[in-house]
C-alpha cells in the first residue's frame, strides 16, 4: 500500500501570502493519479486538483498542483480567507486503491 | 447539477451491519467510467476510502475492510448501497458517499454532505 506523508502538519500565515503544503508518497505515484482536497469544519472535502496538477472545476487560477515521482506540491498564491482549512492529498496506486495523506491544516497567523 | 445524500442510521449498536444508502442525481451510473465510492473519516482525522462501484459493476474495497463491506448499485433508483459487518466504536466516523468521474477516475469530484455514524451500545 502506498502511504502519503503530508509536511508540514500546521502552516500558520497571513491572508495574503503564499502557502506551500508538501505531500509525498512512499512508492511512486503516477502524477494522472495523483488529487488534492479541502475541508472546510464541517463540511465535505472538496475536490481542488485532479491528474497532479488540472484544476477542478470552479477552483480559483490561485491553486495549482505540481510534482511527479514520489513528491507533489500545493500551492495556493495568495491567501484568501475562505482558504484556511484544511487540505488532503489523495493518490489511486495499483489495483485502483485510495488513500489519503494526514492532511496539512492551514491557520490564520 | 450533481448531487449525493447520504441516508442511514446515526447509531448502531457493536456487532450489529450497517447499511448505508446514497441517492445521487445529475449524473447516471449507466455512463461508461463513472463510479461511485464511499469513504469515511472519523472525528478529527482524514478520510479513508471504503469502497467503489463502477458502471460496469466492478466493484473495488479497502484491503483492511474488505471482509466486511458490500457495495451495489441500483441504476434505476440512482442509488448505492455499502453495507458494513460486525460493527465496532472504533467504525465511529462521518460517512461520505461520492462520484468517482469519467474524465479520472482516480478521484472524487463530487461528495455528499455525510452522516454521522456512532457505534455504541
Amino acid at each position: 500500500e502506498t502511504v502519503l506523508t503530508q509536511l508540514p502538519d500546521t502552516l500558520s500565515l497571513s491572508p495574503g501570502e503564499r502557502a506551500t503544503l508538501s505531500c509525498r508518497a512512499s512508492q511512486s505515484v503516477s502524477s494522472s493519479n495523483l488529487a488534492w482536497y479541502q475541508q472546510r469544519p464541517g463540511q465535505a472535502p472538496r475536490l481542488l486538483i485532479h491528474s497532479g496538477s488540472t484544476r477542478a472545476a470552479d477552483i480559483p487560477d490561485r491553486f495549482s498542483g505540481s510534482g511527479s515521482g514520489t513528491d507533489f506540491t500545493l500551492t495556493i498564491s495568495r491567501l484568501e480567507p475562505e482558504d484556511f482549512a484544511v487540505y488532503y492529498c489523495q493518490q489511486s496506486g495499483l489495483s485502483s486503491k485510495f488513500t489519503f495523506g494526514p492532511g496539512t491544516k492551514v491557520e490564520m497567523k | 447539477q450533481i448531487t449525493l445524500k447520504e441516508s442511514g442510521p446515526a447509531l448502531v449498536k457493536p456487532t450489529q451491519t450497517l447499511t448505508l444508502t446514497c441517492t445521487f442525481s445529475g449524473f447516471s451510473l449507466r455512463t461508461s467510467g463513472v463510479g461511485v465510492g464511499w469513504i469515511r473519516q472519523p472525528p478529527g482525522k482524514a478520510p479513508e476510502w471504503l469502497a467503489l462501484i463502477y458502471w460496469s459493476d466492478d466493484k473495488l474495497y479497502s484491503p483492511s475492510l474488505k471482509a466486511r463491506l458490500t457495495i451495489t448499485k441500483d441504476t434505476s433508483k440512482n442509488q448505492v448501497v455499502l453495507t458494513m459487518t460486525n460493527m465496532d466504536p472504533l467504525d465511529t466516523s462521518t460517512y461520505y458517499c461520492a462520484r468517482a468521474p469519467e474524465y479520472n477516475y482516480a478521484c472524487f469530484d463530487y461528495w455528499g454532505p455525510g452522516t454521522l455514524v456512532t457505534v455504541s451500545s
